[in-house]
């Protein structure tokens, strides 16, 4: 069974661009979550997806974020415009059922210059 | 507020000496606390999940335990191979979706 999936591995963007980040959840994998963990602070909670609804998104820090999860198969996270603050690592995670023993993948390094 | 603090923040260890890490925690109605295991540059990997006070779950070298207010993760006879960040999450009855809140985790080294 592949993995979560998730690209690039690694983004350098300056300060007011656009990344977009993808992440391929298992295969019928319905639950599928972002996480971000920015340096020195624990893994945070971003958003939880239902198939192709958003089922939780308290966690998304503000506008400038915007997930989307097309078709309730990949799902992808934009930040439009980047600040230095959303520098970190960005991890997606899926499950079968909504219990969190799911399986992440292994992130994003976004550094934002 | 949902809150968990892990302790030691790194912990180093002789190869076969036993530790343990701590995990507390304050939540509204506990659903489910959980372990990870982080290797560098990879992505959490699940360990056990535990659902109430009393429960006790093993893998391998590893044991959790869980009571009202803190959950230990035992390391018995540790060898390299299991140094890794050991991260502490839980789910609050507040969440009705699988959000966790993590605690910042506990780095350990084992020595040969």
């Amino acid at each position: 069974e592949a993995g979560v999936t998730q690209f690039p591995s690694h983004s350098v963007i300056e300060k007011g661009q656009t990344v977009t980040l993808r992440c391929d959840p298992i295969s019928g994998h319905d639950n599928l979550y972002w996480y971000r963990r920015v340096m020195g602070k624990e893994i945070k909670f971003l958003l939880h997806f239902v198939k192709e609804s958003k089922q939780d998104e308290s966690g998304m820090p503000n506008n400038r974020f915007l997930a989307e999860r097309t078709g309730g198969t990949y799902s992808t996270l934009k930040v439009q415009p980047a600040e230095l603050e959303d520098s970190g690592v960005y991890f997606c995670a899926s499950s079968q059922g909504a219990s969190p023993s799911y399986t992440f993948g292994s992130g994003t390094r976004l550094t934002v210059v | 507020e949902d809150q968990v603090t892990q302790s030691p923040e790194a912990l180093r260890l002789q190869e076969g000496e036993s530790s343990s890490l701590n995990c507390s925690y304050t939540v509204s109605g506990l659903r489910g606390l959980f372990w990870y295991r982080q290797d560098p540059g990879k992505g959490p990997e699940f360990l056990f999940t535990l659902y109430s006070a009393g429960e006790e779950k093993e893998k391998e070298r590893l044991k959790a335990t869980l009571t009202k207010k803190e959950s230990f993760l035992h390391i018995t006879a540790p060898k390299p191979e299991d140094s890794a960040t050991y991260l502490c999450a839980v789910q609050g009855g507040s969440s009705n979706t699988g959000k966790l809140i993590f605690g910042q985790g506990t780095t350990l080294q084992v020595k040969p």
